[in-house]
């Protein structure tokens, strides 16, 4: 199973809001609903964002949302903070009943 | 509060065995499936392995499959990975995930993570 697709780097300013994207097949995200988004400082244990395509777990910001549309998922961070600078990661259901992570991609906050 | 504690971890020859400990607290550790995922040094997170919550089941990855194995036990709230046959494609850190859906089943969502172990393999 193919790691999903993000791109490497995504920058913004304080304030701003910006995507990141998330590219898979139609054997994980464009058949499951089954998407998560995860958040890691440096040196840091990864953190749920998000689960089920759009939905936040209990004490997450809802300036962060996702969404899906075929064989994509995006994670939206609005209001962009300092503190939200970090790598985040997509992941997803598939076929092959395993889950799959997508590559990570570096928020910089400007 | 929920915490999970890997141990374990070092510096190994290819070819050798070692296996990690996830120790867990502040949760009904007999509740949860876990989960193993590992991150090499500067890259993407990788999932390794899930047990279920009565260790009735268990899956790994293809990369692993037959060469690690997943276990618990409830009674001692711990989580392991035992690793054979190690390659240097293994080196990273390896962490211990709750999954965020307790009971039968599993979620893939991992709620809870550890701080994780550094595994090098390394001749």
């Amino acid at each position: 199973q193919s790691a999903l697709t993000q791109p490497a780097s995504v920058s913004g300013s304080p304030g701003q809001s910006i995507t990141i994207s998330c590219t898979g097949t139609s054997s994980d995200i464009g058949f499951y609903n089954y998407v998560s988004w995860y958040q890691q400082h440096p040196g840091k244990a990864p953190k749920l964002l998000i689960y089920d395509v759009s939905n936040r777990p209990s004490g997450v910001s809802n300036r962060f949302s996702g969404s899906k549309s075929g064989n994509t998922a995006s994670l939206t961070i609005s209001g962009l903070q300092a503190e939200d600078e970090a790598d985040y990661y997509c992941s997803s259901y598939t076929s092959s009943s395993t889950p799959v992570f997508g590559g990570g991609t570096k928020l910089t906050v400007l | 509060q929920v915490q999970l504690v890997e141990s374990g971890g070092g510096v190994v020859q290819p070819g050798r065995s070692l296996r990690l400990s996830c120790a867990a607290s502040g949760f009904s550790f007999s509740s949860y499936p876990m989960h193993w995922v590992r991150q090499a040094p500067g890259k993407g997170l990788e999932w390794v392995a899930v047990i279920s919550y009565d260790a009735s089941s268990k899956y790994h990855a293809d990369s692993v499959k037959g060469r690690f194995t997943i276990s618990r036990d409830n009674s001692d709230n711990t989580l392991y990975l035992q690793m054979n046959n190690l390659r240097p494609e293994d080196t990273a850190f390896y962490y211990c995930a709750r999954d965020f859906y307790q009971g039968s089943g599993s979620s893939y969502y991992f709620d809870f993570w550890g701080r994780g172990t550094l595994v090098t393999v390394s001749s």
